[in-house]
C-alpha cells in the first residue's frame, strides 16, 4: 500500500540553526500538510499546500517557517532559525482529494539543543 | 474556535471486551471527522473517515458513529485484542475553505490486557 515517507526520523540541531524536514507524499495525492506534536500535547496543524502554493497556515507557521515542493515528488518544511520551543515531532500528510482521508508519515523527531 | 475533546484520556480493559471511545467537538459545522490510531513513536494511521452527511462507518471490528447536531462521535471496538493497544485520536475538518486542515483531540490511550 502506498505510504508517506519522512526523512530523517530524528534530527538534532543547535538553536539558531536551519533545518529542513523532508517528505515524499503518496504519488497521486494533491493536498499536502505539515503538523507538529509537542511531547504530551495535541497534534497541531501548521500549513496546507495545494496547487503549488500555501492554501492555509496556522498562527504557529510564522516567518521562520517555509514549505516547498521543489520537484513534484518531495515536500519540504524549512525552519530558518530554530528555537528551543520548536522541539517536537513533525508529521507530513497527504490527501488525494476533498473529503478523503489524510495519510500520515511516521514523523521526524526534531530536538533543538 | 473549534475544540475537540476526547474522554476518557486513558482506558484499560481485559482482552475480548467491547469498548467505546468518545469524541466531542464544539462547532457542529464540520466537513468530516476522522479517527486515527497512533502507536508510540510512530505516525498516525487512518482508521475511519465519516463525512458530515453520514451517520456511521464500519471497518472490520471498528464502528464509528457521528451525531453532528450534538457534536459527538464514538468509536466502537468489538472483541478487543492486545494488538489494539495504542492511542486513538479523533480529528475534525471544519466546513468552509479549510482545505481539510485537521483539528485534533488529545486522544484516548487504550491498553488491552491479555
Amino acid at each position: 500500500e502506498p505510504e508517506v515517507t519522512q526523512t530523517p526520523s530524528h534530527q538534532v540541531t543547535q538553536m539558531g540553526q536551519e533545518v529542513i524536514l523532508r517528505c515524499v507524499p503518496i504519488s497521486n495525492h494533491l493536498y499536502f500538510y505539515w503538523y507538529r506534536q509537542i511531547l504530551g500535547q495535541k497534534v497541531e496543524f501548521l500549513v496546507s499546500f495545494y496547487n503549488n502554493e500555501i492554501s492555509e497556515k496556522s498562527e504557529i507557521f510564522d516567518d521562520q517557517f517555509s514549505v516547498e515542493r521543489p520537484d513534484g515528488s518531495n515536500f519540504t518544511l524549512k525552519i530558518r532559525s530554530t528555537k528551543l520551543e520548536d522541539s517536537a515531532m513533525y508529521f507530513c500528510a497527504s490527501m488525494a482529494g476533498g473529503n478523503q482521508p489524510q495519510h500520515f508519515g511516521d514523523g521526524t523527531r526534531l530536538s533543538i539543543l | 474556535k473549534q475544540e475537540v475533546t476526547q474522554i476518557p484520556a486513558a482506558l484499560s480493559v481485559p482482552e475480548g471486551e467491547n469498548l467505546v471511545l468518545n469524541c466531542s467537538f464544539t462547532d457542529s459545522a464540520i466537513y468530516n471527522l476522522q479517527w486515527f490510531r497512533q502507536d508510540p513513536g510512530k505516525g498516525l494511521t487512518s482508521l475511519l473517515l465519516i463525512q458530515s452527511s453520514q451517520r456511521e462507518q464500519t471497518s472490520g471490528r471498528l464502528n464509528a458513529s457521528l451525531d453532528k447536531s450534538s457534536g459527538r462521535s464514538t468509536l466502537y471496538i468489538a472483541a478487543s485484542q492486545p494488538g489494539d493497544s495504542a492511542t486513538y485520536l479523533c480529528a475534525v475538518t471544519n466546513y468552509g475553505g479549510s482545505q481539510g486542515n485537521l483539528i485534533f483531540g488529545k486522544g484516548t490511550k487504550l491498553s488491552v490486557k491479555p
